[in-house]
This record gives structure tokens, sequence and C-alpha cells, in this order.
């Protein structure tokens, strides 16, 4: 039972270029929605979070943009840079409930 | 500030042997986690305990899997016996507090049954 949906699996994205990974979800009393980042061999970190009250929030290079409507929110990565190169997850967490992780999307950036 | 502590990070073992795995929190972080993660997946949790409680292992298979954590800080997860589809990475978060989505991970135990 996957409550957050994930894409794409994969990308590849040039320096400089923006990197756009996408979730979806359907549980609407999901509030509180963060990017984790993990590099390999590491444990995921937390990147940025977004609560559904706002639809966007930035943070440096890291942008989460949100559409509660269409219960959707993505991370944009401007100027994305080789250092970004890692997977990337988004999650969802009900109240006290736990932290329900997508599939993750496996970041590339190509010098 | 000390992040979570895993030991093993490495370990190999015959299918039908147990394993442990230790993870030391955050120090103050009432909430501990345990995470599988598959290869090329995302997190799956085993288990939450707010302080010495365990109060969601509704994902923990009990028939093998078991885990404590003495006195709310370290914390161990027993696999006994493993099984070929229990190679994974088993992740320890903490936090602060329970109603947060922000975890803090340890680098985690790859485990590899043969």
């Amino acid at each position: 039972q996957q409550q957050v949906k994930q894409s794409p699996q994969s990308l590849i994205v040039q320096k400089g270029g923006i990197s756009i990974i996408n979730c979806a979800y359907e549980n609407t009393a999901f509030d509180y929605f963060p990017w984790y980042q993990q590099f390999p061999g590491k444990g995921p970190a937390l990147l940025i979070a977004i609560r559904p009250d706002v639809s966007e929030k930035k943070e440096g290079r890291f942008t989460i943009s949100f559409n509660k409507s269409a219960k959707q929110f993505s991370l944009h990565i401007m100027d994305s840079q080789p250092g970004d190169s890692a997977t990337y997850f988004c999650a969802a967490l009900q109240g006290a409930q736990k932290l329900v992780f997508g599939q993750g999307t496996r970041l590339t950036i190509n010098p | 500030e000390a992040g979570v502590v895993q030991s093993p990070r490495y370990k190999i073992i015959e299918k039908k042997q147990p394993v442990a795995f230790w993870c030391n929190p955050i120090s103050g972080h009432n909430t501990l986690y345990w995470y599988l993660q598959n290869l090329g997946q995302g997190p799956e949790l085993l288990i939450r305990y707010e302080n010495e409680e365990a109060v969601d292992d509704s994902q923990l298979p009990k028939d093998r899997f078991s885990a404590e954590r003495l006195k709310g800080v370290d914390s161990t997860l027993k696999i006994q016996p493993a099984e070929l589809g229990d190679s994974a990475v088993y992740l320890c978060a903490s936090s602060p507090r329970s109603n947060t989505g922000e975890l803090f991970f340890g680098e985690g135990s790859r485990l590899t049954v043969l």
C-alpha cells in the first residue's frame, strides 16, 4: 500500500539546470511534507519541508511547490550542482503517526 | 552534537542464523524508530518507541523480529532466524518528539543473508 507516489525513479540533469521531482498523495489528513536527501552509504537527512497551509517554500536553491487541491507537491533544485547527486525521498506525516516515504528518485547531475 | 550511532555497519550471515543491530540515538531524543530500507526503495517503518514504550510495532514481523529499548535510550533490533529476504539496510532514527517529520537517521546497518 503506497500512500505517497514519487516520480521519476531516476533523473539526469546537466549542471546548472533545474531538477524537478514530483510526489502525489491520497490521504488528505497528511499535514507535513518533508523531503529527504540520501547519499550512498548514509542515512536520509531532512532537506526541506512544507505544511499544507502554504503553496511554496524556498530555502536557497531548493523549493517545494505544494498544490493542495491536486494533492501533489514537488521539489525543485535550481542551478543543480554535481554535489546534489543523491537519492531524494518525499514523505508525508499525519499528526503523530508514522512518516510515510515515497520510493525515491535517484538524481544525477552531469558536470 | 553526536548523531545517531548504529552498529554494526555491515553484517553477513547464513540464513537461519540470528543477528542483532544496536542503535544509540541523539541525546535527549525521546522518540526512536527502526526503519527497513530495501535496495532502491524508501524506508519503511518497523517500530517506533516513545521512551521505552513501543507505540507502533504494527509493521514488525513478530515471528522473527524483536526489539527493545532499555531505559529509554539505546535500542536493539534482533532477527532470529534470518531469511534471505531480510537482506536490506536497517536504519535507526530519532527525534525529539513524536509529532514531527524531522527524523535524524543513522548511517544504517547493511545486512546480507546468504
